[in-house]
């Protein structure tokens, strides 16, 4: 149980198109979704936390206007970069907590992005 | 703030050769410890956790024991293999809160045959 995908597991775009990645719950209901940016052969970084039907919470010194999340029902997450650049390329990572977990996560595969 | 203070890796080690990582952290009020892995290309997976003062977490052959006295979350595996090269991750959250994970910086072992 608790399962969480990602989609799409890689992506590569050219500089200034935007991308939409997606965050699922596949066997329960989220309450809440973090996303989190990895550097290479480093640690995560949290970049914002969502609950489902109210506006994200970002963290500081991220661009809510060129990371825009949603999370619109409580098995869906939503990160879409926004006229991505190459230093936009890294690996996110989304994770899901659900209503009766006071402290668990369940982490997503990743994404690899890529911005020509 | 919270924080986690990780052993730096590299770590390497041949296999069936006795592994420890080390954890302390700094936290507000009374955490929970995770250890988390990630092989390479994909996302982390939770290894073990504690939730309180002398708990101890184990699985798959990891053991980690919740120190408040010392505040130390320490990864130890008796013999690895070369299946667990990995990068490993503590992190913490503070109980109670909606909060996010913290985490420390991560430490890659790599286990030779």
């Amino acid at each position: 149980g608790a399962v969480v995908s990602q989609h799409p597991s890689r992506v590569i775009c050219k500089s200034g198109t935007s991308v939409k990645i997606e965050c699922r719950s596949l066997d329960f209901q989220a309450t809440t979704m973090f996303w989190y940016r990895q550097f290479p052969k480093k640690s995560l970084m949290l970049m914002a936390t969502s609950n489902e039907g109210s506006k994200a919470t970002y963290e500081q010194g991220v661009e809510k206007d060129k990371f825009l999340i949603n999370h619109a029902s409580l098995t869906l997450s939503t990160l879409t970069v926004t006229s991505a650049h190459p230093e936009d390329s890294s690996f996110y990572i989304c994770s899901a907590r659900y209503s009766g977990s006071r402290v668990e996560q369940f982490f997503g595969p990743g994404t690899r992005l890529t911005v020509l | 703030g919270d924080s986690v203070t990780q052993m730096e890796g590299p770590v390497t080690l041949s296999e069936e050769a006795f592994l420890t990582i080390n954890c302390t952290y700094t936290a507000t009020g009374y955490p929970s410890l995770f250890w988390y892995v990630q092989y390479p290309g994909e996302g982390l997976q939770l290894l073990l956790k504690a939730t309180k003062a002398d708990d101890k977490g184990s699985n798959k052959g990891f053991e980690a024991t919740y120190r408040k006295e010392t505040t130390s979350f320490h990864l130890e595996k008796g013999s690895v293999q070369v299946s667990d090269s990995a990068v490993y991750f503590c992190a913490l959250s503070e109980t109670g809160s909606a909060r996010q994970l913290t985490f420390g910086s991560g430490t890659q072992l790599t286990v030779l045959p």
